[in-house]
């Protein structure tokens, strides 16, 4: 099975501040990565597939970059609705794995 | 408006068996893939299962690979996933998705004595 980890596990952050998580997985996915928002209670929401690709809907301060085996997800000036946890997903191979998740707090 | 709508939850003893169904509204349900994606309490998300367009091909995460089986109606454009030989282990909230963007709301599963 594919191996995604994901860096940092938490992260304190202020409203309007940049915001970079890494998920880095154990053998190459080529593009094959997704990016998952979740707030506590809800369920998970789609952001990002195809590595870079943002989905229908999804605000342009999230992006993504990567390929292979490290990729990226940015937020460019954090605002109090994105405080949640992130995850990474590969669906390069199977079973799909996801990564451990990050969660982002208000510092 | 793409919806996703999951049942058939509860509590299940070990050993039992619960069958959950997934019912798709607001898109063509027969041209995706679609997904079961679980969450055991306070932990990250994990994938189960998924399904091709026209159920020709399904996929297993080993853990319930011979105990679980999805499976779709195309003309009720729904996607269900019987779960057989419940373990504790297997207490979660089940999301289904579809393809790689939306998703349901989820059906809690708890498996306990």
């Amino acid at each position: 099975d594919i191996q995604m980890t994901q860096s940092p596990s938490s992260l304190s952050a202020s409203v309007g501040d940049r915001v970079t998580i890494t998920c880095r997985a154990s053998q190459g996915i080529s593009n094959s990565l997704a990016w998952f928002q979740q707030k506590p209670g809800k369920a998970p929401k789609s952001l990002i597939y195809a590595a870079s690709s943002l989905q229908s809907g999804v605000p342009s301060k999230f992006s993504g970059s990567g390929s292979g085996t490290d990729f990226t997800l940015t937020i460019s000036s954090l605002q109090p609705e994105d405080f949640a946890t992130y995850y990474c997903q590969q669906y390069n191979s199977y079973p799909q794995t996801f990564g451990q998740g990050t969660k982002v707090e208000i510092k | 408006e793409v919806q996703l709508v999951e049942s058939g939850g509860g509590l299940v003893q070990p050993g039992g068996s619960l069958r959950l169904s997934c019912a798709a509204s607001g898109f063509t349900f027969s041209s995706y893939w679609i997904h079961w994606v679980r969450q055991a309490p306070g932990k990250g998300l994990e994938w189960v299962a998924n399904i091709k367009q026209d159920g020709s091909v399904k996929n297993y995460v080993a853990s319930v690979k011979g105990r679980f089986t999805i499976s779709r109606d195309n003309a009720k454009n729904s996607v269900y996933l019987q779960m057989d030989s419940l373990r504790g282990e297997d207490t979660a909230i089940y999301y289904c998705r579809r393809s790689l963007d939306y998703w349901g709301q989820g059906t809690l599963v708890t498996v306990s004595s």
